[in-house]
């Protein structure tokens, strides 16, 4: 089973500033199979990111991707009030699929 | 609308069974593989379950294996999750979710608002 490890647990950062949350697998992920999603209280979690890098459907372009290996980053380049929320990565590579434990992102 | 709607949940007792539904709308549910996700406050979320698009391949989880059963009825555009044998711990919000696929990216892209089951005596 891939173990993807979220880094910091906790972010708390003021409304323009940049927000960096860091996914660490286990073992390898092709960039194909990184996702990264947004889960707001009472919400499902929504799509993000795809491919590691690609940006889903209505997605804000300050939303992006990156990374390869074992390491993989979310930026949020200018973060607005309503990206408070925890953000998840998950991998596609191998059953069972599995999910970070989040990075709960907070807006000062 | 791309929607997925989950029913089925509720209270249930230890070793008990229940039925989860899902019902998609707004898309050819036929092509696409579909995937059951849960999530509870101290275990995060965690994949249970998918099936293909015909029905005819399924995998799950060690923690639901012989337990749980995913099926789908295409004419009904319907997803179930048959769950068995329910545990204290089987306890959390079920989603219905969708596979999604462009140009070998897979994501899950479209998911329900999920289903609470709650397991206890």
């Amino acid at each position: 089973e891939i173990v993807l490890t979220q880094s910091p647990g906790t972010l708390s950062l003021s409304p323009g500033e940049r927000a960096t949350l860091s996914c660490r697998a286990s073992q390898t992920v092709y960039s194909t199979y990184l996702a990264w999603f947004q889960q707001k209280p009472g919400q499902a979690p929504r799509l993000l990111i795809y491919g590691a890098s690609g940006r889903a459907t209505g997605i804000p372009v300050r939303f992006s991707g990156s990374g390869s290996g074992t390491d993989f980053t979310l930026t949020i380049s200018r973060l607005e009030p309503e990206d408070s929320a925890v953000y998840y990565c998950q991998q596609f590579a191998s059953t069972p699929l599995t999910f970070g434990g989040g990075t709960k992102v907070e807006i000062k | 609308d791309v929607q997925l709607v989950e029913s089925g949940g509720g209270l249930v007792q230890p070793g008990g069974s229940l039925r989860l539904s899902c019902t998609a709308s707004g898309f050819t549910f036929n092509s696409h593989w579909m995937h059951w996700v849960r999530q509870d406050p101290v275990k995060g979320l965690l994949w249970v379950s998918r099936i293909n698009d015909d029905g005819g391949s399924t995998r799950y989880a060690d923690f639901v294996k012989g337990r749980f059963t995913v099926s789908r009825d295409n004419s009904k555009n319907t997803l179930y999750l048959q769950m068995n044998s329910v545990r204290v711990d089987d306890t959390a919000i079920y989603y219905c979710v969708r596979r999604g696929n462009i140009a070998g990216h897979y994501y899950l892209d479209v998911w329900g608002k999920g289903t609470t089951v709650t397991v206890s005596s």
